[in-house]
């Protein structure tokens, strides 16, 4: 099946700084591409998504563009904020043996954003 | 709006007791799964179902048991709780197949459950 892998964490930055996070995927065909934000004592909430190659996802700030050459769907903001801090999970589209279209998720990264 | 609704938030089991973690939906999805998330593995999918009285396995099925009765409720068994069953649940739902481009997965807050 379609795979992720994003670097560990945690990631501590302070605030206003420069965030990037990187993602990459390994899959047959063209998977739509994910970003989940998952804040402390929530569940996960979809942050943006790319459906074909080149195409830009951004939402509340946050920028990741599909780039099928290298593989990659990289989550960049320019200035976090202390209200970011969360666990952020890359995550493509996949299918069980049987057909059925399931989200795959990579293994989380865990952001603390400092004052 | 109540979007995805899990209980209990906390759990601690024995090994060998049964348990029900419910999840119920307000948003008349046809889709619901079940996860487990464990440290440094993401969320794998337990069980899913497309629609009331159709269940499926996921990838990591053994040991847990669900039935979807109505659209709202997807209630996930776990007939006799092991150790490695220690971890945190997420329910979640969406209006058509969770991959596809228009279908916005919903998920709930989770149980933290433990077996001891």
């Amino acid at each position: 099946g379609n795979s992720v892998t994003q670097m560990e964490g945690p990631v501590t930055l302070s605030e206003e700084a420069f965030l990037t996070i990187n993602c990459t995927y390994t899959a047959t065909g063209y998977p739509s591409l994910f970003w989940y934000v998952q804040y402390p004592g929530e569940g996960l909430q979809l942050l943006l998504k790319a459906t074909k190659a080149d195409d830009k996802g951004s939402n509340k700030g946050f920028e990741a563009t599909y780039r099928k050459e290298t593989t990659s769907f990289h989550l960049e903001k320019g200035s976090v904020q202390v209200s970011d801090s969360a666990v952020y999970f890359c995550a493509l589209s996949d299918r069980l043996s049987g057909g059925y279209q399931k989200v795959t998720f990579g293994t989380g990264t865990k952001l603390q954003v400092i004052p | 709006n109540a979007g995805v609704t899990q209980t209990p938030k906390f759990q601690v089991l024995k090994t060998g007791q049964s348990m029900t973690l419910q999840c119920a939906q307000d948003m008349n999805h046809e889709y619901m799964s079940w996860y487990r998330q464990d440290p440094g593995m993401g969320l794998r999918l337990i069980h899913y179902s497309v629609g009331a009285g159709i269940t499926d396995q996921g990838e990591v099925p053994n040991g847990y048991n669900v039935s979807r009765s109505t659209t709202e409720d997807f209630p996930l068994r776990l007939l006799s709780a092991a150790p490695s069953q220690t971890s945190v649940y997420f329910c979640a739902s969406s209006y058509g197949p969770p991959a596809t481009e228009k279908n916005i997965q919903y998920f709930g807050a989770g149980t933290r459950l433990s077996v001891l």
